[in-house]
């Protein structure tokens, strides 16, 4: 089992559609999540960080974790056009380097 | 402006022929590493660095040398290409390795075609 797995899509949705995207991991010492945006041509940026279990929310963008299922998504809200992207999700156990996924696809259609 | 930069952005080679892709970045971070990112695979680490002289492997070191004498620098050295490191290279820093500062800045990526 790879220590995180990741469904690459791609995913094709309308405008204005909720998003999820979504990974499962296997280390349960790993307590540091992220989710990071990386657009056609450019490096990786961070878009959501989160600790431990619980959501967190930054407008249209909520990052949810939960440990007990080792389980992550991000949801996208009212998703536009330039949320085109591909998303990959990151992990770590803290003081370890980061285990990323191999990330998924999205195109949002106008 | 804060930033990782990259260097070359594009770069075709052939087999054997010694390489260098430049890394620096001007936010004084502490952190650095190199990962590649191929499709179906997606990022890997390379090596990564905690502070200047110290450098580690990652997932895929095989191939590649780094060095960091540097605070700025991190240069990722291809002694003898090959086909199979055709690949896109990434870059990035972060303040620290550790659970306050996970935020990695990339750079905008080196695509490597060996022939």
């Amino acid at each position: 089992q790879k220590e995180v797995e990741q469904d690459p899509g791609p995913l094709s949705v309308p405008e204005g559609a909720i998003v999820s995207l979504n990974c499962t991991y296997s280390n349960s010492a790993f307590q540091y999540f992220m989710w990071y945006r990386q657009y056609s041509r450019k490096g990786p940026e961070l878009l959501m960080y989160t600790y431990s279990s619980g959501n967190k929310e930054d407008g249209r963008f909520t990052a949810q974790v939960d440990k007990s299922s080792k389980y992550i998504s991000l949801f996208i809200r009212d998703s536009q056009p330039s949320d085109s992207a591909t998303y990959l999700c990151a992990m770590s156990a803290g003081n370890t380097p980061l285990v990323f996924g191999k990330g998924t696809r999205l195109s949002v259609i106008a | 402006e804060a930033q990782v930069t990259q260097n070359p952005r594009y770069l075709i080679t052939v087999t054997g022929k010694k390489l260098t892709v430049t890394c620096s970045q001007n936010m004084n971070h502490e952190y650095m590493s190199w990962y590649r990112q191929d499709p179906g695979l997606g990022l890997r680490q390379i090596y990564y660095s905690m502070n200047v002289e110290v450098t580690d492997k990652g997932d895929v070191p095989e191939g590649y040398k780094v060095s960091r004498k540097e605070k700025r620098n991190f240069p990722l050295i291809l002694e003898s290409p090959s086909p199979n490191q055709t690949s896109l290279y990434f870059c990035a820093s972060s303040l620290s390795q550790g659970p306050l500062n996970e935020k990695l800045f990339f750079g905008s990526g080196t695509q490597l075609s060996v022939l």
